[in-house]
């Protein structure tokens, strides 16, 4: 069965500092990961995927996500963080089921 | 930008009734799920939906649950006779492939049951 797990229900960072979600899958299959966003009050939008191509995935927003799978790793990166990237992240994983999500993490920015 | 439009936002019902949720899904898109995410749990897959009829469903979505594209823009879930673990936020998606995980949600419609 395909899971993950999102290290972090919650970070914050200040406006224009790093950001690193933590995500851990777990799969039998060569998986399909995703990140979803979801801003507050509005539906979940996918933020990149990754599907077996390069490991390392640029998405919407400057954010980017590298596949690791000696560590079974998809950690959701961005180098600089700006106000409007406050938000709940999901990591996903498809394997041979429908989407599996993760808790999510809720990213608060400072300014 | 098109976009999964659903109706109500929120609802409130009694446990017992019956409720619908209604989902526009994208235009040219054949393929439309439904998820919930329960308050402090993750995003739950309920069913997937294609050709009129369900391509897959999961352990959640059980004879209480149904789904209708009662015509050619709507795609609606029913909850029969609802229960307090019910409430929750339900959300739907569509595509245009299936299995690609490029699913395009709806903003979500919030029940609670009281």
């Amino acid at each position: 069965a395909q899971s993950v797990t999102q290290l972090d229900s919650h970070v914050s960072v200040s406006e224009g500092t790093p950001v690193l979600l933590r995500c851990n899958y777990s799969s039998s299959y060569s998986p399909s990961l995703f990140w979803y966003v979801q801003h507050p009050n509005k539906g979940l939008q996918l933020l990149l995927k990754y599907t077996s191509a390069a490991t390392l995935v640029k998405g919407i927003n400057g954010f980017e996500a590298e596949f690791k799978k000696s560590e079974t790793s998809f950690h959701l990166t961005k180098p600089s963080a700006h106000m409007s990237d406050a938000a709940e992240y999901f990591c996903v994983v498809r394997g041979n089921t429908p989407l599996v999500f993760g808790k999510g993490t809720r990213l608060s920015v400072i300014a | 930008e098109p976009e999964v439009t659903q109706t109500p936002s929120h609802q409130v019902t009694q446990m017992g009734q019956e409720v619908i949720l209604r989902c526009v899904p994208i235009s040219n898109h054949l393929y439309f799920y439904w998820y919930r995410q329960i308050l402090g749990q993750k995003v739950e897959f309920l069913v997937s939906f294609y050709n009129n009829e369900i391509s897959e469903k999961s352990e959640i979505f059980d004879d209480q649950f149904s789904v209708e594209r009662p015509d050619g823009s709507n795609f609606t879930l029913k909850i029969r006779s609802t229960k307090l673990e019910d409430s929750a936020m339900y959300f739907c998606a569509s595509s245009v492939e299936p299995n690609t995980g490029e699913l395009f949600f709806g903003e979500g419609s919030r029940l609670t049951v009281l």
